[in-house]
């Protein structure tokens, strides 16, 4: 398995908080990604990184923000959480980029995150 | 607007019948496609790639068929087994950085 940790792995917290999710890859992959799958809607990118300190936003980018600082951590940030942001997240990695790579997409085990 | 279609009710077939699951696309002119395998609570794993320039691609008990002037792709798992079941993911790119995934089906294989 490739590896990736994301951390915390369960969390519950209030409307209006700050809340900070990671990453950790062992991979040293360039790409690393954050989506959100919601019932019916599969998973959505939010926010890629193509490098460190290189970030781009996804579809569903608003209300949140990433950062990466080393190779191997991609932080994501919900600013001020809202329960519309109540979901669960994960972070891939990938060798290359999509599009006309052939490069697959390495998953993390997933944020559980509750907004009340 | 770009739309993946998977079939959103669960697939249940008898252990060892082939499962057959359809993901199609519209909008869409895709380098190549991906099936994942996701288990609950679990993030999804990679399963196999097909290019664009490609009609089918087998690994060991499964195989995947592309067919892009039907804009469909379809996943075969041959003598399923109850480990199978699980929720089937389809994932397309087109352009760079552009990677979108279906909804995903549920297979249960049932002894």
């Amino acid at each position: 398995d490739a590896g990736i940790t994301q951390s915390p792995r369960h969390k519950v917290t209030e409307t209006g908080t700050p809340v900070t999710l990671r990453c950790h890859q062992t991979e040293n992959h360039r790409y690393m990604y954050w989506y959100r799958q919601d019932p019916g809607h599969g998973l959505r990118l939010i926010h890629y990184s193509y490098g460190v300190k290189d970030t781009d936003k996804g579809e569903v980018s608003d209300g949140y923000s990433v950062s990466r600082s080393k190779t191997e951590d991609f932080l994501l940030t919900l600013e001020s959480a809202t329960s519309s942001q109540t979901s669960v997240y994960f972070c891939a990695i990938s060798a290359e980029a999509g599009g006309r790579s052939n490069q697959p997409q390495h998953f993390g085990d997933g944020t559980r995150l509750s907004i009340l | 607007s770009q739309k993946i279609e998977q079939n959103s009710e669960a697939l249940n077939i008898q252990e060892g019948k082939t499962a057959t699951l359809t993901c199609n696309y519209t909008n869409y002119s895709p380098a190549y496609l991906q099936w994942y395998r996701q288990d609950p609570g679990r993030g999804p794993v990679f399963l196999l790639l097909i290019r664009e320039n490609e009609k089918e691609k087998r690994k060991e008990r499964l195989k995947v068929t592309f067919d892009t002037t039907l804009k469909q792709s379809l996943f075969h798992i041959t003598a399923s087994q109850p480990a199978d079941s699980a929720t089937y993911l389809c994932a397309l790119a087109e352009g760079y950085q552009k990677v979108t995934f279906g909804t995903g089906t549920k297979l249960q294989v049932i002894p």
